[in-house]
């Protein structure tokens, strides 16, 4: 059983449009990641949300962290080709020592 | 400056050898990983390393094994590569919070 599950899996898109990427998990996370990973290269932070119900914005990127800090969401606005890649959510359960757990990720392609 | 840096950046080599993969962060986090990321994309952790004491070890075969000379160094020694083996891996990083700084990744071919 997948800890954290992304969906959608895939997404293709036109320049202009908006998307949102879900992560969920039954389990309460005392923090959570995204991160962004292109061809050939490592993945690469993006935030890190703490609280629960925090709100986070990277210029037309938007982090929400859940409530009940189960669950994340990540929309981007007006989409451009350049926000294609690979998203991943990461967190770690709380309580004792950060064991990281890595979502399937969401690849995201945004077309000209 | 490079702040997670791994080599080789490619790797391959024939079934049977021996091979290691280094890994150096000059940011002074405490805590250095590797993971495996397999052709599906999924990212799963393989160890992790905390003032040179690993704290995490998944059902990872007895063939890797990790070596911490030093804070900033977590180095990954494979024996007997077989087939399966063939992924991408990578070296990270973290402060406390959890936050990971990825390297640029080891492509690994067993041929």
């Amino acid at each position: 059983t997948q800890l954290l599950e992304q969906s959608p899996q895939f997404l293709s898109i036109q320049e202009g449009e908006n998307l949102t990427v879900y992560c969920n998990s039954s389990s309460v996370f005392s923090s959570l990641q995204w991160y962004r990973q292109e061809p050939g290269e490592g993945p690469v932070l993006l935030v890190t949300v703490v609280t629960g119900g925090e709100v986070k914005k990277l210029k037309r990127l938007t982090f929400q962290f859940g409530d009940a800090r189960k669950d994340s969401s990540l929309h981007i606005t007006a989409a451009q080709p350049g926000d294609t890649g690979l998203y991943l959510c990461a967190g770690a359960k709380t309580g004792g020592s950060y064991i990281p757990t890595f979502g399937r990720g969401t690849s995201l392609i945004v077309h000209p | 400056d490079t702040a997670v840096s791994q080599t080789p950046k490619y790797l391959v080599t024939q079934m049977g050898n021996d091979k290691s993969i280094k890994c150096e962060q000059n940011l002074g986090h405490d805590t250095m990983y590797w993971y495996k990321q397999d052709s599906k994309k999924f990212l799963k952790i393989m160890f992790s390393y905390n003032n040179k004491e690993l704290i995490i070890n998944e059902t990872v075969p007895n063939r890797f094994s990790p070596k911490s000379p030093d804070k900033a160094h977590l180095n990954l020694h494979i024996n007997s590569l077989e087939l399966g083996d063939s992924a991408v891996y990578f070296c990270a990083s973290s402060t406390l919070a959890g936050a990971q700084y990825f390297g640029p990744g080891t492509r690994l071919t067993v041929l």
